[in-house]
């Protein structure tokens, strides 16, 4: 079974400009949460799509936005980037009646 | 919403030492509470969890207690080897709810 698969792993962006991250859960994983890593902060939570819908939200501004298609695919997209948008962001997916949330490799986005 | 506040920040020992990693929480709704150890370069990945309904549990080296009453658990690792050395994350996630909330993780490091 693949795992959780995020692209594109390395990505370096100008401020201002925006950015969209690709996340593939493992087959049958309808639940597709979205983290935010940064050294001292651990893994900050973005937001969680099911279906299609996006389920839940944490604390970050209206320009980190995501979607979710209906093959369970995600994308997150960060608009006007800012310097303090580098970070390692991680997607997880989690399968129904499964406790166990299972991450991607992540993308390492630095803002220049 | 979940607060998990998780301590030390940073852990350095002996190869051959124990190493305890303390957690707190503060929804009495969670009721399951992960490990995740993140090696430097990779995704996160669980190693050990534990159910509201268990006091302890363990898997070889390492093993997780939890405290209801307090809101704390705990991760134990014994004998610590240097492959030990890695960031650590506690988590707790409310029975209703696929999105666990994680503290800001504990780098620990097993000097040989």
């Amino acid at each position: 079974k693949a795992g959780v698969t995020q692209t594109p792993r390395y990505l370096i962006k100008t401020r201002g400009q925006q950015v969209t991250l690709s996340c593939s859960p493992i087959s049958g994983h309808r639940s597709v949460s979205w983290y935010q890593q940064t050294p001292g902060q651990g893994l900050q939570f973005l937001f969680e799509y099911f279906s299609e819908t996006q389920r839940n939200k944490g604390n970050f501004p209206g320009r980190f936005s995501g979607r979710q298609f209906s093959n369970s695919r995600s994308e997150m997209n960060v608009s006007t980037l800012e310097l303090g948008d580098s970070a390692l962001y991680l997607c997880a997916s989690i399968g129904a009646g499964n406790t166990e949330a299972f991450f991607g490799q992540g993308t390492r986005l630095t803002v220049v | 919403g979940e607060n998990v506040e998780q301590h030390p920040s940073t852990l350095s020992v002996q190869e051959g030492d124990s190493a305890v990693i303390k957690c707190t929480y503060s929804d009495s709704a969670s009721n399951y509470f992960p490990w995740y150890k993140q090696e430097l370069g990779k995704r996160p990945q669980l190693i050990i969890d534990i159910r509201s309904n268990v006091g302890e549990k363990k898997d070889q080296r390492i093993a997780v207690t939890l405290n209801k009453t307090a809101k704390h658990f705990s991760l134990h690792i014994t004998e610590t080897q240097p492959e030990d050395s890695a960031v650590y994350f506690c988590a707790a996630r409310e029975g209703g709810s696929y999105i666990p909330t994680f503290g800001r993780g504990t780098s620990l490091i097993v000097h040989p």
